[in-house]
């Protein structure tokens, strides 16, 4: 099975202030990275999926940068409030198909 | 909006028993996918299917079956539980191509 890091585990930030996180991956075979957002008692929700080098996505306060070569994708987040809380997770499809291989999530826990 | 539908939030079961667990999509997507998630690990694909009638392996198959008759429904079958399988499983499905896949509520099963 493919590995794939996220980097931190957990993190708690003050609200209002900015943070990022990391996913890693194998670079080898890649196709695209998705982003969830899931909190706790709601099935996941997608944020991003990007498919080439250097892409940027931005979805509110939430952007995502891609590095296919070196295998990683960074999300950020500015100005986080509490409704930010929540497990965000990557999952590459490295073998196509949609078969996607999640990494185990940074759960983000914003203090008011 | 797309809707997944799962049958159950909570089910309980006994060691030995055959289990189903439904699922439903009301948005014509080909793909549909099953996964579990346990603590400290990632969600990981037990099956998916990319049209009625079609199955493939994921990640972790051994003790599990499935089952699409219509492309609206992707059923899970445990064909004889056992303490192991006690786990959160998510139902997912996405379009074709590099789309974001939508999840179901998750079904919290516990075996006995």
């Amino acid at each position: 099975i493919l590995n794939v890091e996220q980097s931190p585990q957990s993190l708690h930030v003050q609200e209002g202030d900015s943070t990022n996180f990391t996913c890693s991956f194998p670079s080898s075979n890649f196709y695209a990275l998705h982003w969830y957002r899931w909190e706790t008692a709601k099935s996941p929700e997608a944020l991003f999926v990007m498919t080439l080098n250097g892409d940027e996505k931005k979805k509110g306060q939430i952007s995502a940068t891609l590095n296919t070569k070196e295998g990683y994708s960074y999300l950020y987040i500015k100005g986080s409030q509490p409704e930010d809380s929540a497990t965000y997770l990557c999952a590459p499809e490295i073998q196509g198909a949609q078969k996607l291989v999640f990494g185990q999530g940074t759960r983000l826990t914003i203090n008011p | 909006d797309v809707k997944v539908t799962q049958s159950s939030r909570y089910l309980v079961k006994r060691t030995g028993e055959k289990v189903f667990l439904e699922c439903v999509q009301d948005m014509d997507h080909e793909n549909m996918f099953w996964y579990r998630q346990d603590p400290g690990l990632g969600l990981r694909l037990i099956y998916f299917s990319y049209d009625v009638k079609m199955k493939e392996k994921g990640d972790i198959p051994e003790g599990y079956s499935v089952s699409r008759e219509k492309k609206e429904r992707f059923s899970l079958i445990l064909e004889s539980a056992s303490t192991n399988q006690t786990s959160m499983y998510l139902c997912a499905s996405s379009p074709p191509g590099y789309q974001p896949q939508h999840f179901g509520d998750g079904t919290r099963l516990s075996i006995l």
